[in-house]
């Protein structure tokens, strides 16, 4: 069947530091790729998106490339900022329905 | 503004007693689904909606029920018959048009049974 699977957390890092968080699915075809992040004491909400193969999603410093050939979808960072702290959610759909696979989340604390 | 509620934010249950979950939307979405997360696990999904009046099951609706009578309004009820309801729900939407369309979440009932 279909899975996303994540790196495990926490992830801890320095405050300006590079952040890579991989993220890998397996898909009988060709899915589309989310990252959600929920934020302590918040709902989930989704940071990016990219529906097929090559295309790079980015929002707020964040990027991620779909990646057929490495079935991969890894969430980058340059800079990351204390506010950037938050659990991190890799996720696929497939075009022929209405689900969400997703994977485990990544805690990411980021230290001053 | 528009969003998405869920109410309420914790809730008590003791065994053996059916509770019911409320979820509104007011982003005139036509697809609604709710989601149960457990630590350490991602998000799976109970059932979602497409339209009103219609409703499907995902990967773990065994132990719960839903209704879709008004767009705005899908309540997920967790039913006695649920062997470990104890969990972080959460409800969500989207346009629905098309399956990668954003889905919204609301910010969750925490469930606890005694």
């Amino acid at each position: 069947g279909n899975s996303v699977t994540q790196m495990e957390g926490p992830v801890t890092l320095s405050e300006e530091a590079f952040l890579t968080i991989n993220c890998t699915y397996t898909a009988t075809g060709y899915p589309s790729l989310f990252w959600y992040v929920q934020y302590p004491g918040e709902g989930l909400q989704l940071l990016l998106k990219a529906t097929k193969a090559d295309d790079k999603g980015s929002n707020k410093g964040f990027e991620a490339t779909y990646r057929k050939e490495t079935t991969s979808f890894h969430l980058e960072k340059g800079s990351v900022q204390v506010s950037d702290s938050a659990v991190y959610f890799c996720a696929l759909i497939m075009d022929s329905n209405y689900q969400l696979i997703w994977g485990a989340g990544t805690k990411l604390i980021i230290k001053p | 503004d528009g969003g998405i509620t869920q109410s309420p934010k914790y809730l008590f249950r003791k065994e053996g007693q059916n509770v019911t979950l409320s979820c509104e939307q007011n982003l005139n979405h036509d697809a609604m689904y709710w989601y149960r997360q457990d630590p350490g696990q991602g998000l799976r999904l109970i059932y979602y909606s497409q339209i009103v009046n219609d409703f499907q099951k995902g990967d773990i609706a065994e132990g719960y029920s839903v209704s879709r009578e008004k767009k705005e309004s899908f309540p997920l009820t967790v039913t006695s018959a649920q062997k470990n309801p104890t969990a972080f729900y959460l409800c969500a939407s989207s346009p629905g048009t098309r399956v990668t369309d954003t889905q919204y979440f609301g910010p969750g009932t925490r469930l606890t049974v005694l």
